[in-house]
C-alpha cells in the first residue's frame, strides 16, 4: 500500500506570492490533516478535512486555507507569503475521524522557503 | 500557551541501556496520547499510543506510561539501539474536539551511542 505522498517536496517562493501544496492520502483514508513544523514553534496543527469538509482548524491566519476533493486528496494554499511561513508542511491521513482509534500516517512533507 | 511540553530537548544514552523520554500536558480534556518518531527529511512515524483509561501500554521494546494525576507520560525504550536515534514527539488529542487534531510537544532528540 502506498504511503502518504506530498508534492512538491521542496519549494522556494518570495514574499507576497501564494503557494499551493498537495497531499494524497493512503488509499481508503478519508481524513487529511495539515501541520506546520518550524524550529521555534514545533509541530502545529493547521486544519483537518474529512469527507470534503473542514472539521477542525488551528490557530492560523486566514491566509492559510485548504480543501479536500472527493477522492480525499487535499490541497493547502498560503496567500501573501511572509518570511515566517518558511517551514516544513506535513500532511497526515487516517482511516476515519478519531485520533484515539486510528493513528495518523504522515507524509514526508513539503519544505517551503520564503525569500 | 504550550499544552504539551517535552522539557528535555535532547537525550544521550548508551546502546543497550534504557531511554526514558518525558512529556507533560496541561489540558485535562486530553484523553489519548501518542508517541511519534521522526528522522530528518521524513514525516513522523507512529510508535505507540495510550488511552487515558490505561496507565501502561507495551509494544516490543517500547512502553508508554501515563500518570493522569500528574498529567505526565513517559516513553521507555529498552534496550536502546543506535537506530533509535531520532527526534521523538509526544502528542495528545482530546474529547473537546472532533476528529484528528493533535497537539504536539516540542520534541526530544535521542542519541543512542554504540
Amino acid at each position: 500500500k502506498a504511503g502518504v505522498t506530498q508534492t512538491p517536496r521542496y519549494l522556494i517562493k518570495t514574499r507576497g506570492q501564494q503557494v499551493t501544496l498537495s497531499c494524497s492520502p493512503i488509499s481508503g483514508h478519508r481524513s487529511v490533516s495539515w501541520y506546520q513544523q518550524t524550529p521555534g514553534q514545533g509541530l502545529q496543527f493547521l486544519f483537518e478535512y474529512f469527507s470534503e469538509t473542514q472539521r477542525n482548524k488551528g490557530n492560523f491566519p486566514g491566509r492559510f486555507s485548504g480543501r479536500q476533493f472527493s477522492n480525499s486528496r487535499s490541497e493547502m494554499n498560503v496567500s501573501t507569503l511572509e518570511l515566517g511561513d518558511s517551514a516544513l508542511y506535513l500532511c497526515a491521513s487516517s482511516l476515519q475521524g478519531l485520533a484515539g482509534v486510528n493513528e495518523q500516517f504522515f507524509g514526508p512533507g513539503t519544505r517551503l522557503t520564503v525569500l | 500557551d504550550q499544552q504539551v511540553k517535552q522539557n528535555s530537548p535532547s537525550l544521550s544514552v548508551q546502546e543497550g541501556r534504557i531511554s526514558i523520554l518525558n512529556c507533560d500536558y496541561t489540558n485535562s480534556m486530553f484523553d489519548y496520547f501518542l508517541w511519534y518518531k521522526k528522522y530528518p527529511a521524513e514525516g513522523p512515524t507512529f510508535l505507540i499510543s495510550i488511552s487515558s483509561i490505561k496507565d501502561k501500554n507495551e509494544d516490543g521494546r517500547f512502553t508508554v506510561f501515563l500518570n493522569k494525576s500528574a498529567k505526565h507520560l513517559s516513553l521507555h525504550i529498552v534496550p536502546s539501539q543506535p537506530g533509535d536515534s531520532a527526534v521523538y514527539f509526544c502528542a495528545a488529542s482530546g474529547e473537546d474536539n472532533a476528529g484528528n487534531m493533535l497537539t504536539f510537544g516540542g520534541g526530544t532528540r535521542l542519541m543512542v551511542k554504540p
